[in-house]
């Protein structure tokens, strides 16, 4: 079936250090990608997404890119901030193999210091 | 706009006690989920509905019942709690199929439950 695989966390960086989380996936046909983002106590939310090969999804200076020849989809963010500390969870929607339900990485925590 | 409400937010439960966690949203969206969060588990899906009187079971079903007698609500019970089922659980929906879909779900806040 399909499922997606997430580094292990937790992360730990410096206030404006480069960051990367990677993500891989495996699925049937054309599935739509995301990443969403848990604030500590919170629920989570959409931090950007991408619905086909190619696509690149951006906000609040994250971007991940839709490769479909790696069926990956890294997320990235070039000077962090400790405002990013969170948990971060890539997951895939798939209408033609998993009935449109969302599929979830485990998430990566990330903490940043200042 | 109230988006995915939850309630209650804190519960605790003894072994054996039945409860139901309270789903609603006013986005008339039709897809709706209950999932539960554990540490080094990610969320794992529990139960969906794509719709008013249409439910169906996710990955992790047992132990929990739903029913989707409205668009609006989603209520998942707990029919005789056991402490496997301390957890933290989110609902979530969309817009279905496609059109306004955009894939986008829509959470809640979380409740939080314990059983001793």
């Amino acid at each position: 079936g399909d499922s997606v695989t997430q580094m292990e966390g937790p992360v730990t960086l410096s206030e404006e250090a480069f960051l990367t989380i990677n993500c891989t996936y495996t699925a049937t046909g054309y599935p739509s990608l995301f990443w969403y983002v848990q604030y500590p106590g919170e629920g989570l939310q959409l931090l950007l997404k991408a619905t086909k090969a190619d696509d690149k999804g951006s906000n609040k200076g994250f971007e991940a890119t839709y490769r479909k020849e790696t069926t990956s989809f890294h997320l990235e963010k070039g000077s962090v901030q400790v405002s990013d500390s969170a948990v971060y969870f890539c997951a895939l929607r798939n209408y033609g193999g998993s009935q449109g339900n969302l599929i979830f990485g485990k998430g990566t925590k990330l903490s940043v210091k200042p | 706009n109230a988006g995915v409400t939850q309630t209650p937010k804190f519960q605790v439960l003894k072994t054996g006690q039945s409860m139901t966690l309270q789903c609603a949203q006013d986005m008339n969206h039709e897809y709706m989920s209950w999932y539960r969060q554990d540490p080094g588990m990610g969320l794992r899906l529990i139960h969906y509905s794509v719709g008013a009187g249409i439910t169906d079971q996710g990955e992790v079903p047992n132990g929990y019942n739903v029913s989707r007698s409205t668009t609006e609500d989603f209520p998942l019970r707990l029919l005789s709690a056991a402490p496997s089922q301390t957890s933290v659980y989110f609902c979530a929906s969309s817009y279905g199929g496609t059109g306004k879909n955009t894939g986008e779900l829509f959470f809640g806040e979380g409740s939080r439950l314990t059983v001793l």
